[in-house]
């Protein structure tokens, strides 16, 4: 159904590394998000654009950062990954104007070791 | 406050039984309500999507329903199956605000056993 694609699937990488997870959607939504979720736990917002060039930080705090500087793109960058960032990230893009609701990437579980 | 309450958190039913799991919101102004499927370690994926003026909708052996006016929604699961085992996570959407945002309940953990 959802034409949004999340790189990579899994990733695993050393303390103190910088990355950067990929968010694609190509339905021209003008809001995307990113939430984090712990296995069994709920999604938690922690970043989210209601269009290009504007984020905002959501609910729970993040040391992440993102960007949007084009429509269909919205990455996540992690500056210096920590143990404490293990987690999985999903990414959602949404139109509630159109009454669609939102679409979700595939997620990408990320481990820092 | 905006919030979305799941219950029950957790549900155990055998398979081939029905089930039904509530979702009750109070975001303001509401847009849609969509169910979602979770298996363990994926993304969400919907199974349905209601706005204001619909009061059910049905999706193979998923029926949601809405009653927008006591802001309470449900997900009847029929006969069931083993791969239904999954967390459920009910989200609403606000209308029409720049800062238009998700709200998400916390999920319902069902289990089928055999």
């Amino acid at each position: 159904e959802a034409d949004i694609y999340q790189t990579p699937r899994y990733l695993v990488i050393g303390t103190g590394k910088k990355i950067t997870l990929e968010c694609s959607q190509t339905m021209g939504h003008d809001k995307m998000y990113w939430y984090q979720q712990d296995p069994g736990m709920e999604l938690h917002l922690i970043h989210y654009s209601y269009g290009v060039n504007s984020t905002e930080k959501g609910d729970l705090s993040s040391e992440s950062t993102v960007s949007r500087i084009r429509t269909e793109h919205f990455p996540l960058t992690l500056e210096s990954a920590r143990p404490s960032h293990t987690s999985q990230y999903l990414c959602a893009s949404s139109a509630p104007e159109r009454a669609t609701g939102a679409f979700f990437g595939q997620g990408t579980r990320l481990t820092v070791v | 406050k905006n919030q979305v309450e799941q219950s029950p958190q957790s549900l155990i039913i055998l398979e081939g039984k029905n089930c039904t799991l509530q979702c009750n919101y109070t975001v303001s102004p509401f847009s849609n309500l969509r169910w979602y499927k979770q298996d363990t370690g994926r993304g969400p994926v919907s199974l349905t999507i209601m706005t204001f003026s619909e009061n059910t909708k049905s999706n193979g052996r998923y029926t949601a329903t809405l009653d927008a006016d006591t802001k309470q929604s449900s997900l009847h699961i029929t006969a069931s199956q083993l791969s239904d085992s999954a967390s459920y996570i009910c989200v609403v959407s606000d209308r029409g605000s720049t800062l238009g945002r998700l709200y998400f309940g916390r999920g319902t953990q069902l289990t089928v056993w055999p």
